[in-house]
């Protein structure tokens, strides 16, 4: 079974430019989740998809994150325009159904903004 | 969402020794304890999931208080390969929310 697919694995852009992190779920995984990790603090929830639907985007730092999961199969986070503090590590997971059991991760996209 | 405090080492412990390090949450609604682990620039990783019962895997057991809201893991004969970070995680799930908090993570470096 294929895991959580995430793209690119790295990228540098410059401040004021865009970005766009995509998240391939575990096939059939209804529920989609964005985290971050920022250099020296733990790693934070952004967002939750259930199937197409945002079901709690109480993570998201600002109005410059945009995530989108059409169909709801795979996910798109942009970041625009990007800011130095957008720095870090971006991680997707994806579970099965309800319950507390069975998150998994993707590698992560590891996020420089300079 | 509420905090997950660890302390983040680092451990620093001889092979086969044994190592227990412990994280505290405040959120007392929380509902489902997991400890993970992740390498370094790698993502995380469940090790174990966490019952108030207490529950083992193999060398790894994990313990939870809820009175306290404390966690705890515990390493048996320590190998090389279990230097990592471990990450302290809790669930709550209601109201619309459904997500990880995570410790900040504990620092393990196993010595030969």
């Amino acid at each position: 079974e294929a895991g959580v697919t995430q793209f690119p694995s790295h990228s540098v852009i410059e401040k004021g430019q865009t970005v766009t992190l995509r998240c391939d779920p575990i096939s059939g995984h209804d529920n989609l989740y964005w985290y971050r990790r920022v250099m020296g603090k733990e790693i934070k929830f952004l967002l939750h998809f259930v199937k197409e639907s945002k079901q709690d985007e109480s993570g998201m730092p600002n109005n410059r994150f945009l995530a989108e999961r059409t169909g709801g199969t795979y996910s798109t986070l942009k970041v625009q325009p990007a800011e130095l503090e957008d720095s870090g590590v971006y991680f997707c997971a994806s579970r099965p159904g309800t319950g507390s059991y069975g998150y998994t991760f993707g590698s992560g996209t590891r996020l420089t903004v300079v | 969402r509420k905090e997950v405090e660890q302390d983040p080492g680092p451990f620093n412990v001889p092979e086969g020794a044994t190592v227990a390090f412990n994280c505290t949450y405040s959120n007392s609604a929380s509902q489902s304890f997991f400890w993970y682990r992740q390498d370094c620039r790698k993502e995380p990783k469940l090790l174990m999931s966490v019952y108030s019962s207490g529950n083992e895997d193999g060398r790894f057991t994990a313990q939870l208080n809820r009175a306290s809201q404390y966690i705890s893991l515990l390493i048996r004969d320590s190998k090389l390969s279990d230097s990592a970070t471990y990450l302290c995680v809790v669930n709550w799930i209601g109201g619309g929310a459904d997500g990880l908090t995570f410790g900040k993570g504990t620092h393990l470096i196993i010595q030969p």
